[in-house]
């Protein structure tokens, strides 16, 4: 089952534009993660943000996490065609061994 | 460093033929793990091993699916007999178990099998 809902689904922008994609997830986690899909190929991991955490940043990435909506975002700023991918937060309860359950993904589109 | 070796990366079955899938995971990696992703849905975890050992495989359909880590390195997914519904892409990853409870997951190309 899919622990995550992303939002929205398919976004489409221009090349230097800010995307943002939301996760909503179901129940208490120990950690959140980000991870983008390029077409036909694997999953790479983006960035990890621990439950007591509310914000982290690496490189043009920002997430946040608000664990008491039981919610978290992704920011990409000044995005690039690269970044064309589609992107999936994973969330991790950690029942004494990691379980990652992941959302139904946001497919992004940035155009030149 | 090398990353997680899949094979082989295409497959085309007919319906209820068996196939296999094959895994090297990340070299010193002792978690393994196998997702099963259709199209247009997120991954979603079949089996994960420690070394071995199964730590879970609650959402293997075990009537048809089966996996073995044998020596702890290398992997197998197996489906017998297919079904339709078994068209994906199936991903293996692998971790570092450290005990912290943080750890990413190292995904490979994956394998897409189509059922006719």
């Amino acid at each position: 089952s899919q622990q995550g809902e992303e939002d929205p689904q398919a976004l489409s922008i221009q090349e230097g534009e800010n995307a943002t994609m939301n996760c909503s997830y179901k129940t208490s986690i120990n950690n959140l993660q980000w991870y983008r899909q390029n077409s036909g190929r694997g999953l790479v991991h983006l960035i990890l943000i621990r439950s007591n955490e509310r914000e982290k940043h690496s490189g043009r990435l920002r997430v946040t996490l608000d664990t008491s909506k039981k919610s978290s975002s992704l920011l990409i700023t000044a995005s690039r065609a690269a970044d064309t991918a589609s992107y999936f937060c994973a969330t991790d309860a950690w029942t004494g061994f990691q379980k990652l359950v992941f959302g139904t993904g946001t497919r992004l589109l940035v155009s030149p | 460093e090398a990353g997680v070796a899949q094979s082989p990366r295409y497959k085309i079955i007919e319906k209820r033929q068996s196939v296999a899938f094959w895994c090297n995971p990340i070299s010193g990696h002792a978690t393994l793990y196998w997702y099963q992703q259709i199209l247009g849905q997120g991954p979603k975890l079949l089996i994960q091993f420690q070394n071995n050992g199964v730590v879970d495989d609650s959402q293997l359909p075990k009537d048809r699916f089966s996996a073995e880590r044998l020596k702890g390195v290398d992997s197998t997914l197996k489906i017998q007999p297919a079904k339709l519904e078994d068209s994906a892409v199936y991903l293996c990853a692998s971790s570092l178990f450290l005990g912290d409870r943080i750890e990413t997951q190292y995904f490979g190309p994956g394998t897409r099998l189509l059922v006719l």
